[in-house]
């Protein structure tokens, strides 16, 4: 059974900072990875979506780099501002699970002024 | 231009009163999913739909039924909400296949459940 983890829970960090974001996941043998934005009491928004065989995605000052054989993900933030602030979370696709995500539970991100 | 839409976004019912959830979408995407989302918890697969092949996980409560009238349409029927079903119950659609953007989920804004 696929499990994701994200550690740490929460993160605070002051404006302009460059940061990483931690998912691993127990299955390696995944379909794609997807890392998702979700403002308080809204839906998720996709960031970064990256196939099995990519090694890393970018979009704007987003990065999510993926490597497999040890199941971890990380997302780098450049240059953090306070429209930032939201969960961050990750979710995983297994091969061969159909159209199943299993989510991490998310880091909770705060940029300060 | 929200694409994926969803009715009502909160919802306050009492417990055992029966409550339906909506779905919509413009995107023509062949396969819609609920998720089930706790407080401070990760979403929870419920079911989705492929076209109009329903596929239900396994511990999806019986309580939870789902329709699928038609390409835009889904439905999510709690038919005896229990205190325990309070959360946010998030719709998404995905395209099937191998093309640029498919598997991407697009999400709805969420529909809040109270259940008194």
């Amino acid at each position: 059974k696929q499990e994701v983890t994200q550690i740490p829970a929460a993160l605070s960090v002051p404006e302009g900072e460059n940061l990483v974001l931690n998912c691993s996941f127990t299955d390696s043998a995944i379909y794609n990875l997807q890392w998702f934005r979700q403002d308080p009491g809204k839906g998720l928004t996709s960031l970064l979506l990256i196939q099995s065989s990519q090694r890393e995605q970018t979009s704007g000052r987003l990065n999510a780099s993926l490597d497999k054989s040890s199941g971890r993900s990380t997302l780098y933030i450049a240059a953090s501002q306070p429209g930032d602030s939201a969960t961050y979370l990750c979710a995983v696709r297994v091969t061969g699970g159909g159209n199943k995500l299993t989510f991490g539970t998310g880091t909770q991100l705060k940029v300060e002024l | 231009d929200a694409m994926v839409i969803q009715n009502p976004r909160y919802q306050v019912t009492q417990f055992g009163k029966p409550v339906t959830l909506s779905c919509s979408q413009t995107l023509n995407h062949n396969v819609m999913y609920w998720y089930q989302q706790k407080s401070s918890q990760a979403p929870k697969l419920l079911f989705h739909y492929y076209d109009k092949d329903f596929n239900n996980e396994a511990d999806t409560p019986d309580n939870f039924q789902s329709r699928r009238p038609n390409t835009s349409f889904c439905f999510l029927d709690i038919r005896s909400p229990g205190l325990g079903d309070a959360a946010m119950y998030l719709c998404a659609t995905s395209l099937y296949g191998t093309q640029s953007g498919a598997n991407v989920l697009t999400f709805g804004a969420g529909s809040r459940l109270t259940v008194l």
